[in-house]
């Protein structure tokens, strides 16, 4: 099945600071969401994103989907930020729909210190 | 509603025990899945719903788990003869079900469930 990784396993960074997350995948896939899943267990979603480049206030997301690959910025980052951020792709059937199912990585910790 | 809820939060339950979870999904989608999440790991899907009808159930680690969504709107996941390795979140979410390739994903809260 299709491989999902994400870089780094984990991160530290000090307020303020800039990060940039990988997310790798095997195959060709129709959805990419990323989320950020926060101390209590809830997910929420970032951005949905099979190919381009989008940005919500200090968050963007790029997916170069024939490369496949998918980053995701944070800059100027707060402690709000602390969680764990997934990437998680929809694989496509051979004639272009969805399978339905998304499959994720392992995510990427973030801790942000004040 | 505005968004998917899932009940209980939390569930202790013996080995052995039956128990069900519930999922609520966004008024509107006829898609739903059931994701499970171990400590330390991403979500891992077990059954996705399109209306009443189980579209994959391809994730279901054995015949212990079973779904349900009897109307195309609540869905119940049933375990029976529950092992401590199924300790887990359970979660749950939905989306428009349009087939589309932009159809996102939304999730709830999730269930905790510890068996003892």
């Amino acid at each position: 099945g299709i491989q999902v990784e994400q870089s780094p396993p984990d991160l530290i960074l000090q307020e303020g600071a800039n990060s940039t997350l990988r997310c790798n995948f095997s195959d060709s896939v129709n959805n990419l969401q990323w989320f950020h899943q926060n101390p209590w267990g809830q997910l929420i979603n970032l951005f949905y994103i099979p190919s381009g480049t989008k940005q919500n206030g200090r968050l963007s997301a790029t997916t170069v989907a024939t490369e496949r690959y998918s980053l995701l910025y944070i800059s100027s980052s707060q402690t709000t930020d602390s969680g764990v951020y997934f990437c998680a792709v929809e694989r496509s059937w051979d004639y272009g729909g969805s399978q339905g199912n998304l499959i994720f990585g392992k995510g990427t910790k973030l801790s942000v210190k004040p | 509603g505005a968004g998917v809820s899932q009940t209980p939060s939390n569930k202790v339950t013996e080995k052995g025990k039956y128990v069900e979870l519930r999922c609520d999904p966004i008024s509107g989608h006829t898609a739903l899945y059931w994701y499970r999440q171990s400590l330390g790991q991403g979500p891992e899907f077990l059954i996705y719903f399109q209306g009443t009808g189980a579209a994959d159930d391809s994730g279901l680690p054995n015949d212990r788990f079973f779904a349900v969504r009897p109307e195309g709107s609540v869905s119940t996941l049933k375990i029976q003869r529950t092992e401590r390795g199924d300790s887990a979140v359970y979660l749950c979410a939905s989306s428009l079900g349009s087939h589309s390739p932009a159809d996102t994903q939304y999730f709830g809260p999730g269930t905790r469930l510890t068996v003892l």
